[in-house]
């Protein structure tokens, strides 16, 4: 049974530009997180979607936005970027019921020069 | 609001020496508390759910015991391959689904 595929996996963007980012969940996985990890924040929750409606919503400005498809695919964008965007984006794949347990994809490192 | 705190930060031991890790937290009303290992350019991989105080849950080396206020990782003789950072977090009542708020982790090294 393949992981959670997250793409792309390193990006280097410049300030103001934006980003979007793709996360492809375990098949049959219906709710899909996404997680902001710094050095100096730790793992900070961005949202939660489950069967195309966004179900949780962490304390991100709203140049963080993110949306799921009908195929539980899900994808994140980050507009006008800041320096401070800089982090590892984890996204993270659920089953059936909120049990807690996710299992995360590697990752998309993201600098902004 | 809900906060999770976990010590020490980095925790350096020797194999075969056993010790445990921390986690504090205080939230509104606990749904679970989980424990996930992270290693280097990974991401967190799922270890334990405890519901409620008294409960233990045990794999390999690693026993997660929970408490109305704290979670402790017992690790009972480790190998160098238990070097990972250990992260703790909590899902609370006022959220439905999967959210869950983190502790910083902590880094173990176990060296042979």
């Amino acid at each position: 049974k393949a992981g959670v595929t997250q793409t792309p996996r390193y990006l280097i963007k410049t300030r103001g530009q934006q980003v979007t980012l793709s996360c492809s969940p375990i098949s049959g996985h219906r709710s899909v997180s996404w997680y902001q990890q710094t050095p100096g924040q730790g793992l900070q929750f961005l949202f939660e979607y489950f069967s195309e409606t966004q179900r949780n919503k962490g304390n991100f400005p709203g140049r963080f936005s993110g949306r799921q498809f009908s195929n539980s695919r899900s994808e994140m964008n980050v507009s006008t970027l800041e320096l401070g965007d800089s982090a590892l984006y984890l996204c993270a794949s659920s089953g059936q019921g909120s049990t807690g347990e996710l299992f995360f994809g590697e990752g998309s490192r993201l600098t902004v020069l | 609001e809900d906060q999770v705190t976990q010590s020490p930060e980095a925790l350096r031991l020797q194999e075969g020496e056993s010790s445990s890790l921390n986690c504090s937290y205080t939230v509104s009303g606990l749904r679970g508390l989980f424990w996930y290992r992270q290693d280097p350019g990974k991401g967190p991989e799922f270890l334990f759910t405890l519901y409620s105080a008294g409960e233990e849950k045990e794999k390999e080396r690693l026993k997660a015991t929970l408490t109305k206020k704290e979670s402790f990782l017992h690790i009972t003789a480790p190998k160098p391959e238990d070097s990972a950072t250990y992260l703790c977090a909590v899902q609370v009542n006022d959220h439905a689904g999967n959210m869950l708020t983190f502790g910083g982790g902590t880094r173990l090294m176990v060296k042979p």
